[in-house]
């Protein structure tokens, strides 16, 4: 099975400053890589798909780029609103699977 | 509106079965697969399985073969997922998600299982 580490696990970051999270996969997922947001209660966001495709609807802050196993994920200038918790998963292979989670702070 | 709502909470004892619908709308169901994914307290969102709704097929996680029964109903657009042989582990929001591109764009509201005896 794919493995999926992010870091940092937990980050604190002030309104407008850039944040930038990292996602590794265990082998070449190509570009089969998605990102979501998930805030307390709620179900997972799609924001990005595609390793860097903006999913309709989503703010332009948020961007991603990267391909085979090495993935990055930015909030241009950080919101109020942006606090949640942020995951990157892979859908190159079965079973698909989930990074352990970002969770972001102010 | 194109939507996926789910059946709602349930308390189960262990070795009980639980059954979770997931109704489609606003979209031709037989189009894109759905899938069942599970979120226990402070976990990762974890993958069970996914269903054809156009034929039937079926493919699951092997950590959850044996124990994971996903079906549908095609004139209900509604699909479902059985979770047997419950324990305490199990207790998640179980959530399911419209296949297609992108890939889990849509997804239920959840539906919390609770196991305790």
């Amino acid at each position: 099975d794919i493995q999926m580490t992010q870091s940092p696990s937990a980050l604190s970051a002030s309104v407008g400053d850039r944040v930038t999270i990292t996602c590794q996969a265990s082998q070449d997922i190509k570009m089969n890589l998605n990102w979501y947001q998930q805030k307390p209660g709620k179900g997972p966001n799609l924001l990005i798909y595609g390793a860097s495709s903006l999913h309709t609807g989503v703010p332009s802050r948020f961007s991603a780029s990267g391909s085979g196993a090495h993935f990055t994920f930015t909030i241009g200038s950080l919101r109020p609103e942006d606090i949640a918790t942020y995951y990157c998963q892979q859908y190159d292979n079965l079973p698909y699977a989930f990074g352990q989670g970002t969770k972001l702070g102010i | 509106q194109v939507q996926l709502v789910q059946s709602g909470a349930e308390v189960k004892k262990p070795g009980a079965s639980v059954n979770i619908s997931c109704k489609a709308s606003g979209y031709t169901f037989t189009k894109d697969a759905i899938h069942w994914l599970r979120q226990a307290p402070g976990q990762r969102p974890e993958w069970l399985g996914w269903i054809n709704p156009a034929t039937g097929n079926t493919k699951y996680s092997q950590k959850f073969q044996g124990r994971v029964t996903i079906s549908r109903d095609t004139s209900a657009t509604t699909a479902y997922v059985e979770v047997s042989s419950l324990r305490s582990e199990d207790t998640a929001v179980y959530y399911c998600a419209r296949g297609g591109i992108p890939l889990w764009a849509l997804w239920g509201q959840g539906t919390l299982v609770t196991v305790s005896s």
